[in-house]
């Protein structure tokens, strides 16, 4: 399994974009990346997933470079509420299981 | 609604004695997972199973056991050769193993062991 490294924390306002990354240098050709939001004492939830370039739903977008070394996950304008912890997973398209890292705790402030 | 329950919300056990946590699904999925998450860490498979009848280990199996009877349900038992039992656990469900990203998870059980 592809090892990820993402900040440990981030800190924004109200109103901004913010831009998590990721590195996952030794990603698999099969490998796709996926992100999740946990908020305290919830399990966690799917945001997105994608393989290449760029995927956007209506929650976030992932950036994605060509040599897919990294990922980045965009947040449009965030609120108090997008508080949570977020993960990025790498993981094979044959992969049984997925395998969380620490995460990133975000801290959306007034 | 369609999702994933789990009873207690809390729990608490005296040292040496097994405990089972329920996880019951109406998502009509066939694959379902067990995690435990320790404050400040991410979360760490225990078992998963891809069907009925079928559970395969994960990476800290040991203390723990399964079972998979019914589709919709995954118990999991802590016995009391589980270390430090202590933890935040939660079930998930994918609609199948191949979808492993897709997981739905449930609101978890918080165990204190003393």
């Amino acid at each position: 399994l592809a090892k990820t490294t993402q900040p440990i924390s981030m800190d924004s306002y109200e109103g901004q974009e913010v831009n998590i990354t990721c590195s996952h240098n030794n990603i698999a050709t099969n490998d796709y990346i996926t992100w999740y939001q946990q908020f305290p004492s919830q399990g966690p939830r799917f945001i997105i997933q994608g393989y290449k370039t760029k995927v956007t739903n209506e929650v976030a977008s992932l950036f994605i470079p060509a040599d897919r070394k990294s990922s980045t996950l965009s947040l449009p304008r965030v609120s108090l509420s997008d508080t949570a912890v977020y993960y990025c997973l790498v993981f094979s398209g044959s992969a049984r299981q997925l395998t969380f890292g620490s995460g990133t705790q975000l801290t959306v402030l007034p | 609604d369609g999702g994933i329950t789990q009873s207690p919300k809390y729990l608490f056990r005296k040292e040496g004695q097994n405990v089972t946590l329920s996880c019951e699904q109406n998502l009509n999925h066939d694959a379902m997972y067990w995690y435990r998450q320790d404050p400040g860490q991410g979360l760490r498979l225990i078992y998963y199973s891809q069907i009925v009848n079928d559970f395969q280990k994960g990476d800290i199996a040991e203390g723990y056991s399964v079972s998979r009877e019914k589709k919709e349900s995954f118990p999991l038992t802590v016995t009391s050769a589980q270390k430090n039992p202590t933890a935040f656990y939660l079930c998930a469900s994918s609609p199948i193993v191949e979808r492993v990203y897709e997981q739905y998870f449930g609101p978890g059980t918080r165990l204190t062991v003393t």
